[in-house]
């Protein structure tokens, strides 16, 4: 299974755009890209996913290299409740999330 | 919208007691997925159904067990508990194996 690298931690301030950067340099070819992030011990939320196209929804925007190599997670206005472990994700054809340490985000006032 | 239903929220137990998690999923999901989430750790893959039918298994020990029914809950059935045992539990719900996944608010176990 593909694995993915995110930096420990990352600060941003209130209503400044947040990029999450994520190494996935193994995926294959049919594996998706997932965000998912986790306010302190709730379930984790589902934010946003791609295969090789740039997506965007009312959450955020994920940008995939073309080489699919890495991607980076695009939080456009950042608010106190962002504040949260996001987690990038490459799942496999039975689709289990296997999560790895995530980024620690928070948005300061 | 209906999201997925985890209960109960809280549950104490001792040591080599059982337990019995329940999962309702968003309706019309027919795959379920079970997590387990210790202290101060990321989420693990425990095990997951598809159509009533156990579809991939993960790092969940022997004394625990969990089935899928026929109106797609499931159940998480945890024997012998340990301390080691204690945790959120988190129970997802998706459409499809490549749809995203949708958590519930989970359920805590302390072991005693």
């Amino acid at each position: 299974d593909a694995k993915t690298t995110q930096p420990t931690s990352m600060d941003c301030a209130e209503g400044r755009a947040a990029n999450l950067p994520c190494n996935h340099s193994t995926i294959s070819g049919n594996e998706y890209v997932y965000w998912y992030r986790q306010i302190h011990s709730q379930g984790p939320q589902y934010i946003i996913h791609g295969l090789k196209n740039n997506e965007t929804n009312e959450m955020a925007s994920l940008i995939i290299t073309e080489d699919r190599k890495s991607s980076t997670l695009i939080l456009p206005h950042a608010t106190l409740r962002d504040t949260a472990v996001y987690y990038c994700i490459v799942t496999d054809s039975w689709g289990k999330l296997q999560f790895g340490a995530g980024t620690q985000v928070v948005v300061t006032p | 919208a209906a999201g997925v239903i985890q209960s109960p929220r809280h549950l104490i137990k001792e040591k080599r007691e059982t337990a019995t998690l329940k999962c309702y999923p968003i309706p019309r999901h027919d795959t379920v997925y079970w997590y387990q989430q210790g202290p101060g750790q990321d989420p693990q893959f425990l095990i997951s159904f598809y159509e009533k039918m156990q579809s991939d298994k993960g790092s969940i020990p022997d004394r625990f067990s969990a089935q899928q029914f026929s109106d797609y809950h499931s159940e998480l059935n945890m024997s012998s508990l340990e301390l080691g045992d204690s945790a959120l539990y988190f129970c997802a719900s998706s459409s499809d194996r490549d749809q995203p996944q949708h958590f519930g608010d989970g359920t805590r176990l302390s072991i005693l």
